[in-house]
């Protein structure tokens, strides 16, 4: 099955941009993945599915800020414009017809 | 609107048993796949089981499986999660989510508390 890996932790400061990355393993370089945004004490929030081509396509309501890009086993979410709400735990997630699976998420924190 | 509203959890002592469920509205239930995702404590998002449109099909993460059983009732709207011999580490929210014809997950619930604790 797919396993996808995130930096445990990023930080970026108020009104910057900030790339958050989720690798694929090589087996699976071409998955589509989705992106799901935690802020703390609350449900996860659906934010975009990206897929290897680096198009991707954002849930209702997600702000302009947030796109998606892929390079190889690299799938990014990049967040411009930081604001303090942004500040939250981001998930990627990759699926088999059998199975779904989530990185160990990055916690987000802007100064 | 899409919503997701799941229940039945609390407070149960190890080895017993506990019923989730999850009214959906707001979409055609029976056209979609439904999971359970869990969280324990300060931890990531793991996933549970899902199941496909009419009940049919079902997958488990291997280290659940025979312990849960996840099931549907599309007159009713409603997923469930029958967990059994539940331990201390089945301690976690869990929730209710939606999979889209991409196949991720595209709605979430805003969770169930579970607590296995003598």
């Amino acid at each position: 099955q797919p396993v996808v890996t995130q930096s445990s932790s990023a930080s970026a400061s108020l009104g910057s941009s900030v790339k958050l990355t989720c690798t694929l393993d090589s087996g699976h370089s071409s998955y589509i993945i989705a992106w799901h945004q935690q802020p703390p004490g609350k449900a996860p929030r659906y934010l975009m599915k990206l897929e290897g081509s680096g198009s991707y396509s954002k849930g209702s309501g997600v702000p302009d800020r947030f796109s998606g890009s892929s390079s190889g086993t690299d799938r990014y979410l990049t967040i411009s414009n930081l604001q303090f709400e942004d500040e939250a735990d981001y998930y990627c997630q990759t699926w088999e017809s059998n199975t779904r699976v989530f990185g160990g998420g990055t916690k987000l924190t802007v100064l | 609107e899409v919503q997701l509203v799941e229940s039945g959890g609390g407070l149960v002592q190890p080895g017993g048993s506990l019923r989730l469920s999850c009214a959906a509205s707001g979409f055609t239930f029976s056209t979609y796949w439904m999971n359970w995702v869990r969280q324990a404590p300060g931890k990531g998002l793991e996933w549970v089981a899902h199941i496909n449109r009419d009940g049919s099909e079902n997958y488990y993460v291997d280290s659940l499986k025979g312990r849960f059983t996840i099931s549907r009732d599309n007159a009713k709207n409603s997923l469930y999660l029958h967990m059994n011999s539940l331990r201390a580490e089945d301690t976690a929210v869990y929730y209710c989510a939606r999979t889209p014809a991409f196949g991720g997950i595209d709605y979430w619930g805003q969770g169930t508390l579970v607590t296995v604790s003598s």
